[in-house]
């Protein structure tokens, strides 16, 4: 079953803006992570933020961690065209198998 | 950027056809993983493996099988393709033995089976 849900499912803004992303999650995690796929292509893990966590920065990435919430969000900064791509959240399967359920992912537009 | 080669990046083939696609990796990680995703969806996870000899199913029930003779190699296999498997394969691999660490995926290779 799905477990990360990524909102909303597609996002268009003006290159300079700020984007952001939110994913939800259904179970407890060991770590959400973001990913970015441009299109037809593999993905690109951005950034990894632990169960312990509240807030990670990485360049322009900004991500935050509510567990009580079972939510995460994904801010990305002055935006540019490049970031125009699909972004996912994963977190670990509650499954019980191993490797990282991915939820549909948000595609984010910047236009020029 | 990512040691993780797949290929083909593209394949056509016709109904009933065996087809393997591969997945290397050059950096020495033991576990690996394929995924299938279908246009504008989640990824879901279809088989993976611990390491060499080791093979284990997905979330999702798939008709292919996978198989891991040397660490860097994980292959998978369709013995008789359908349109119904027509979808994007993504390999990943990561690097840690504690579970849920950072994936490294491959460019992924798009299936149509006509």
């Amino acid at each position: 079953s799905q477990q990360g849900e990524e909102d909303p499912q597609a996002l268009s803004i003006q290159e300079g803006e700020n984007a952001t992303m939110n994913c939800s999650y259904k179970t407890s995690i060991n770590n959400l992570q973001w990913y970015r796929q441009n299109s037809g292509r593999g993905l690109v893990h951005l950034i990894l933020i632990r169960s312990n966590e509240r807030e990670k920065h990485s360049g322009r990435l900004r991500v935050t961690l509510d567990t009580s919430k079972k939510s995460s969000s994904l801010l990305i900064t002055a935006s540019r065209a490049a970031d125009t791509a699909s972004y996912f959240c994963a977190t670990n399967s509650g499954g019980g198998a191993d490797g990282l359920t991915f939820g549909k992912g948000t595609h984010l537009i910047i236009q020029p | 950027e990512a040691d993780i080669y797949q290929t083909p990046r593209y394949l056509v083939i016709g109904t009933g056809k065996k087809i393997t696609l591969e997945c290397s990796q050059t950096m020495g990680h033991d576990k690996m993983y394929w995924y299938q995703q279908d246009p504008g969806m989640e990824l879901h996870l279809i088989h993976y493996s611990y390491g060499v000899n080791s093979t284990e199913k997905g979330d999702l029930s798939s008709e292919s099988t996978v198989s891991r003779i040397r660490t860097e190699h994980f292959p998978l296999t369709l013995e008789s393709a359908r349109p119904s498997h027509t979808s994007q394969y993504l390999c990943a691999s990561s690097q840690k033995a504690a579970r849920n660490e950072k994936l490294f995926f491959g460019s992924g290779t798009q299936l149509s089976v006509l």
